[in-house]
């Protein structure tokens, strides 16, 4: 597709669990981005990487939250033992190296019981 | 913390009336954008301003970034019910680290009634 995808699209799971969402950015873009978004609020930047590497992971909450993009192109934020107050949104977004525009995916739903 | 207040937070307006949604922060940023989302959709970018004092014109919408790189207005002329949605201003940095990365407002909800 054209676009940034992300999956899944709804994910529920229980406190205390692992979960992995996954983000395919538009082709050739070099810079990924993950973005979390509570219900009424603006997105809030989690990581950021260029290329294969994290330039900037200022954004993660805490070491429950760990983000990989092994070959430069798909990345997958993982969160372990979930609490309640993860649940969001979960958006990615990609663009080129020096581009400011953002390209962003539908998200994931990410609610945690 | 927000490092941008946007306001109002929610407007309800009849079809055909002007509004102007505020973007305002203490820090300066290279860029400020624009986004538009809709439920269960990302965001989707509309504008980007770079020059303190820029204007950017597309069709009924008006942008504006401050002088002092600040602050940004959002103006929409002769709303339409396609314009409903969510507004959000987004500053950014230039360089090092924290180039790509954005900081959001919290959003403005705008619902046009036909």
């Amino acid at each position: 597709g054209a676009g940034v995808s992300q999956t899944p699209s709804n994910k529920v799971t229980e406190k205390g669990k692992y979960v992995e969402l996954r983000c395919d950015p538009i082709s050739g873009h070099t810079a990924l981005y993950w973005y979390r978004q509570s219900l009424g609020q603006g997105p809030e930047f989690l990581i950021y990487f260029q290329g294969t590497g994290a330039a900037d992971d200022s954004g993660l909450p805490n070491d429950r939250f760990f983000a990989v993009r092994p070959e430069g192109s798909v990345s997958t934020l993982k969160i372990q033992r979930t609490e309640r107050g993860d649940s969001a949104v979960y958006l990615c977004a990609s663009s080129t190296t020096s581009g400011r525009a953002k390209f962003f995916g539908p998200g994931t739903r990410l609610t945690v019981l | 913390t927000q490092l941008l207040e946007q306001s109002p937070q929610f407007l309800s307006i009849q079809e055909g009336e002007n509004l102007t949604v505020y973007c305002n922060s203490s820090s300066v940023f290279s860029s400020l954008q624009w986004y538009r989302q809709e439920p269960g959709e990302g965001p989707v970018l509309l504008v980007t301003v770079v020059t303190g004092g820029e204007v950017k014109k597309l069709k009924r919408l008006t942008f504006q970034f401050g002088d002092a790189r600040k602050d940004s207005s959002l103006h929409i002329t002769a709303a339409q019910p396609g314009d409903t949605g969510l507004y959000l201003c987004a500053g950014g940095w230039a360089g090092g680290t924290s180039y790509g990365k954005l900081t959001f407002g919290q959003g403005t909800i705008l619902t046009v009634h036909p």
